[in-house]
């Protein structure tokens, strides 16, 4: 059973619109998020992160809110860029290091 | 340089053959971990290694096994490589716990 989700496999946005990607999780004891951009051919690099503690951590053009009632994870990204075109993971950890990770959105943003 | 070095960086091979992956690093991190990548499964944990003498399954273990020869090297094994082994390889490293981790750019192997 898939801890984490990301129900949209792909996703298309205008460059200079907001990109909403969305992650659900389902075992209430993950306390630390995390938002992984993937280029093809290249290992997954780290994007954002948020501890439950928060519901909101931004980073530049890059903010990652935190729904715990919800149980809901979203990256904005505001202005979207050609450049971000790329796979985001989102990813869960209960402590102890280990990492849950969603299957993954592919971001295209169109000039 | 890159920080996570994978060899290879592509593989095919035939079923029934024993095959090894290579994961070093230079960031002087304890932790290391070896993930697989399937279509729509997103990234998987195969066995991870806080420190040269701790190896612990992950969730899709089978099949599988590690060998952490050094703080930097940490080696995944298929004894007898199967078609559904056929998948993008990633290893991992990480300082301590909720620090992200650091990824190599994987290996693409294929069984046939």
């Amino acid at each position: 059973d898939q801890q984490v989700k990301q129900n949209s496999p792909s996703l298309s946005v205008q460059e200079g619109r907001i990109s909403i990607l969305n992650c659900d999780y389902t075992n209430s004891m993950f306390d630390y998020f995390l938002w992984y951009k993937k280029y093809p051919a290249e290992g997954p690099t780290f994007l954002i992160s948020i501890s439950s503690i928060k519901d909101k951590n931004e980073d530049g053009r890059f903010t990652v809110f935190l729904n715990k009632s919800a149980k809901h994870l979203s990256l904005h990204i505001v202005p979207s860029q050609p450049g971000d075109s790329a796979v985001y993971f989102c990813a869960a950890s209960e402590g102890g290091g280990k990492l849950i990770f969603g299957q993954g959105t592919e971001l295209s943003v169109k000039p | 340089d890159a920080d996570v070095t994978q060899t290879p960086r592509n593989r095919i091979t035939k079923t029934g053959k024993r095959i090894m992956l290579e994961c070093s690093q230079t960031k002087g991190h304890d932790r290391m971990y070896w993930y697989r990548q399937d279509p729509g499964l997103g990234l998987r944990l195969i066995y991870y290694s806080f420190d040269v003498k701790d190896i612990n399954k992950g969730e899709i273990s089978d099949g599988y096994s590690v060998s952490r020869q050094a703080q930097a090297k940490f080696s995944l094994s298929l004894e007898s490589a199967i078609p559904n082994q056929t998948a993008l390889y990633f290893c991992a490293t990480s300082d301590f716990t909720d620090q992200p981790q650091h990824f190599g750019d994987g290996t693409r192997l294929s069984i046939l």
